[in-house]
């Protein structure tokens, strides 16, 4: 069982639309929550972090954590073109390495 | 600021060749990372280094080596290049490891091998 699942999609939705992904992990140890974004021949940059439970919102963005269930969700309001790219979840325990999920590729249809 | 730099962007190479795929940043972090993204696949760490003259392996270490000879920069090494090596090498670099510390990372090096 990988410590981090995530859905690689690929996920296609219209603009406008609210868009949800997720990622499930096992490590009850993480504490560190983190979303990268990744344009097409990019690297990734980061878009969210969250330290242990809760929500925290940025703009359009929504990064919830639900330690209990061991899920984490990014949410996008109002969704544009320009939202379109891979979607990476990164979590850590402490001061060790991050671990990613696999990405999942969103595209934005105008 | 420049923020994380690879070279090259894009090369073949065949079978049994080596490369030494390039990285610096001018943050002044002490963290650097090797990654590989295969399709569909996430990041998996290559190898990782603490400061100059300290690295550590990561989860995927077989087939590459990695030096350290100062803070700027982090060299990747592959010393017989196989089909399973073709691609996609991140670099990244942190001030510090985990604890919710931002990765930045390299536009990437996409090779192929055949």
């Amino acid at each position: 069982q990988k410590e981090v699942e995530q859905d690689p999609g690929p996920l296609s939705v219209p603009e406008g639309a609210i868009v949800s992904l997720n990622c499930t992990y096992s490590n009850s140890a993480f504490q560190y929550f983190m979303w990268y974004r990744q344009y097409s021949r990019k690297g990734p940059e980061l878009l969210m972090y969250t330290y242990s439970s809760g929500n925290k919102e940025d703009g359009r963005f929504t990064a919830q954590v639900d330690k209990s269930s061991k899920y984490i969700s990014l949410f996008i309001r109002d969704s544009q073109p320009s939202d379109s790219a891979t979607y990476l979840c990164a979590m850590s325990k402490g001061a060790q390495k991050l671990v990613f999920g696999q990405g999942t590729r969103l595209t934005i249809n105008p | 600021n420049a923020g994380v730099t690879q070279t090259p962007k894009f090369r073949i190479l065949k079978i049994g060749q080596s490369m030494t795929l390039q990285c610096t940043q001018d943050m002044n972090h002490n963290y650097m990372y090797w990654y590989r993204q295969d399709p569909g696949m996430g990041l998996k760490l290559i190898y990782y280094s603490v400061g100059a003259g300290i690295t550590d392996k990561g989860e995927v270490p077989n087939g590459y080596n990695v030096s350290r000879s100062t803070t700027e920069d982090f060299p990747l090494r592959l010393e017989l290049a196989a089909p399973s090596q073709t691609s996609v090498y991140f670099c990244a670099s942190s001030y510090k490891q985990g604890e919710g510390e931002t990765q930045y990372f390299g536009p990437g090096t996409r090779l192929l091998v055949l």
